[in-house]
């Protein structure tokens, strides 16, 4: 079966330090990945998504990159921490390739909880 | 963009009651998904739609979507403490898919 971890579950980080979160999926091969920001008590936001080895697409400007330097692992990264970067990050896979396709949901990871202080 | 906008952001309900949590889109959509996440947790995939007029039920759940395909809902009956968390549907488009705000709901027993 499919799972995903993402690591670390929380995170208090100083501004200006650099951040890397990683996430992994086992269990199936050329996943879509993708990163979303949670903030307090809101929806989720978009922030970069893969569909293969070296691919990144990026939604929003912003303070943080993204890498997929292997199938199955997805990188958030950033240089300096903004205060305003604080929120739950969190990771996701699908096996959609064409949008109506099949009934593939996403499925989480279980997120990591970013404080910048 | 795309956007998708959800209704109510928050609803309490009484246990036993029913409630339904309302989803539009700015655009036609492929399909729509809805999600539930529960207090501290992260989301978790409950159901996909994908014809239009489509309705899918789950135990108490049921899901509709739109003739346009512009519109869903979710529509619980007899509501239980376990219901408890936010609901956030979610509209497909390529290969990404855009969030609604979420329906928080809380219940009183």
């Amino acid at each position: 079966s499919q799972t995903i971890h993402q690591w670390p579950a929380t995170l208090v980080q100083p501004v200006g330090s650099p951040l890397s979160l990683e996430c992994t999926v086992e269990g199936t091969s050329n996943p879509n990945l993708y990163w979303y920001r949670q903030a307090a008590g809101r929806g989720l936001q978009l922030l970069f998504y893969s569909v293969g080895i070296g691919q990144i697409s990026s939604e929003v400007p912003q303070n943080l990159s993204a890498s997929r330097p292997q199938d199955r692992q997805f990188i958030l990264s950033s240089k300096k921490l903004l205060l305003s970067d604080s929120g739950f990050y969190l990771c996701a896979w699908s096996l959609e390739r064409t949008a109506g396709t099949g009934n593939y949901g996403y499925t989480f990871g279980s997120g990591t909880r970013l404080t910048v202080v | 963009g795309q956007q998708v906008m959800q209704i109510p952001q928050y609803q309490h309900v009484q246990e036993g009651e029913d409630f339904t949590t309302y989803c539009n889109s700015s655009t036609t959509l492929s399909n729509i998904q809805w999600y539930k996440q529960r207090p501290g947790g992260h989301p978790v995939f409950l159901i996909q739609l994908v014809k239009s007029g489509e309705v899918k039920k789950q135990k108490r759940l049921t899901f509709q979507f739109g003739e346009a395909k512009k519109n869903s809902s979710l529509h619980i009956t007899a509501t239980q403490t376990t219901d408890v968390g936010t609901y956030f549907c979610a509209g497909r488009h390529d290969y990404k898919l855009s969030f609604g705000a979420g329906t928080t709901v809380t219940v009183r027993a």
